[in-house]
């Protein structure tokens, strides 16, 4: 069973503070993503990776970035939180190449910016 | 820029009912359509499509793909109260899977 894991279910911080949400995987997976979900709206991709160091610009990075020191591990950085970055953030994780485009998710980081 | 539209946006229905969700997409270099459910916590996979006209059955649901009319459609025959969540289409291009904003199933007892 693949099993993606995130640092935190629910999480509270102050405007301007830099956030860190990691998400870990044990399946060897080479792509890992990172989503936030908003009511209406559906799952955007903020970032993805599909190896270790590399990282690509989803469809809303601004303000965020992104680490990969590791093949198992993924981590999003909001480096000064605003409150509309409240939201729920999901990560997730797929194998490479044709066929591999099922991504399996982490349970999600509810983050609340005050 | 790809784009997925579900619909519709929310439905209740009563158990055993059964339900056709709706998914079109535009989107470059199509690979597959998936559909996850979502209860109150991480989506699951129910299921990946990348032929024309094959369907795909898990249970009580099923799955259609048309790639010339660009849309696909999630079954759920005799529904049950535990049917009742956010059902995600998602389309697969390069690297990435493009998502709509969801279909949320209410199945009352």
């Amino acid at each position: 069973d693949v099993k993606v894991t995130q640092s935190s279910r629910y999480l509270v911080k102050r405007t301007g503070e830099k956030v860190f949400l990691e998400c870990v995987q044990d399946m060897d997976h080479e792509n890992m993503f990172w989503y936030r979900q908003d009511p209406g709206l559906g799952l955007r991709l903020i970032y993805f990776s599909y190896d270790v160091k590399m990282k690509e610009k989803g469809d809303i990075p601004e303000g965020y970035s992104v680490s990969r020191e590791k093949k198992e591990r993924f981590s999003l950085i909001l480096e000064s939180a605003s409150t509309n970055q409240t939201s729920m953030y999901l990560c997730a994780s797929s194998l490479w190449g044709s066929g591999s485009e099922t991504q399996y998710f982490g349970p999600g980081t509810r983050l609340l910016v005050l | 820029e790809d784009k997925v539209v579900q619909s519709p946006l929310s439905l209740v229905v009563h158990e055993g009912d059964t339900v056709t969700l709706n998914c079109s997409y535009e989107v470059t270099n199509f690979r597959s359509l998936l559909w996850y459910k979502q209860e109150k916590k991480a989506p699951t996979f129910l299921f990946m499509l990348t032929s024309s006209g094959i369907e795909k059955k898990s249970g009580r649901l099923s799955s259609i793909l048309d790639k010339k009319e660009l849309f696909s459609i999630l079954n759920i025959t005799a529904t049950q109260t535990g049917d009742s969540a956010v059902y995600l289409c998602a389309v697969g291009g390069d690297y990435k899977l493009s998502f709509g904003a969801g279909t949320t199933v209410t199945v009352r007892a």
